[in-house]
């Protein structure tokens, strides 16, 4: 199974542009989320969404929306990237109930110029 | 809310040697504990996790940790350290309802030195 898939893995952006990191998942899961990891911060909560259709905002979610209009996919949009974007970001999925375990995927690392 | 504290941001041990990762967590409830590690350049994998019952558990790649309710702590051990356990590690802690999530600590970075 390919599990949590992000892509792009790099990507360069000048201040002010707009881009949107894929993240999609074949486990079935309703629960998904983007998490941003920063030096000494550990992974901090950015979107979450609960299954199609809902989402809901986490610790840092300025500057970034997404949305949930399948099961699979869970994109993070970037709309006026800053510099204090840059990051790496990871995407997260798990089931909902007595489990709890979060499959992450491989993280996108993200400059912005 | 729900907080997570890693005290130790480095630690470096001699291979062979055992290990100790503290793990200290803020939660109103009985909580959901998690121990992930991550590898350079690779996403988070799930090492252990706690929900109820026995208040040792035991995880992959021959690490435990314990759960003890009344210092609020959830510390990862290891009786002897490989070279390939130099990672970082993160604490994290949640409930298990649909709407929940997870906080982590900061994590610490693992240095084994041979």
């Amino acid at each position: 199974n390919a599990g949590v898939t992000q892509t792009p893995k790099f990507q360069v952006l000048k201040t002010g542009q707009s881009m949107t990191l894929q993240c999609a998942q074949d486990m079935n899961h309703e629960y998904m989320s983007w998490y941003r990891q920063d030096p000494g911060m550990g992974l901090r909560l950015i979107h979450y969404s609960v299954g199609a259709g809902i989402t809901d905002q986490g610790e840092v979610p300025n500057g970034y929306n997404v949305s949930r209009s399948t099961t699979e996919d869970f994109p993070l949009r970037l709309l006026s990237a800053a510099p204090s974007q840059t990051s790496v970001y990871f995407c997260a999925s798990r089931r909902t109930g007595n489990n709890g375990e979060l499959f992450f995927g491989e993280g996108s690392r993200l400059t912005v110029l | 809310a729900q907080s997570v504290t890693q005290p130790d941001i480095h630690i470096t041990v001699s291979e062979g040697a055992s290990l100790e990762l503290r793990c200290n967590y803020s939660y109103g409830a009985t909580p959901y504990l998690f121990w992930y590690v991550q590898s350079p350049g690779q996403g988070l994998q799930l090492l252990l996790k706690y929900f109820s019952g026995d208040t040792l558990v035991q995880g992959i790649k021959g690490f435990e940790a314990e759960f003890k309710r009344s210092q609020s702590s959830f510390n990862l051990r290891k009786p002897s350290v490989h070279w390939s356990d130099a990672a970082e590690y993160f604490c994290a802690v949640g409930k298990e309802t649909s709407g929940s999530r997870l906080t982590f600590g900061e994590g610490t970075q693992l240095t084994v030195n041979p």
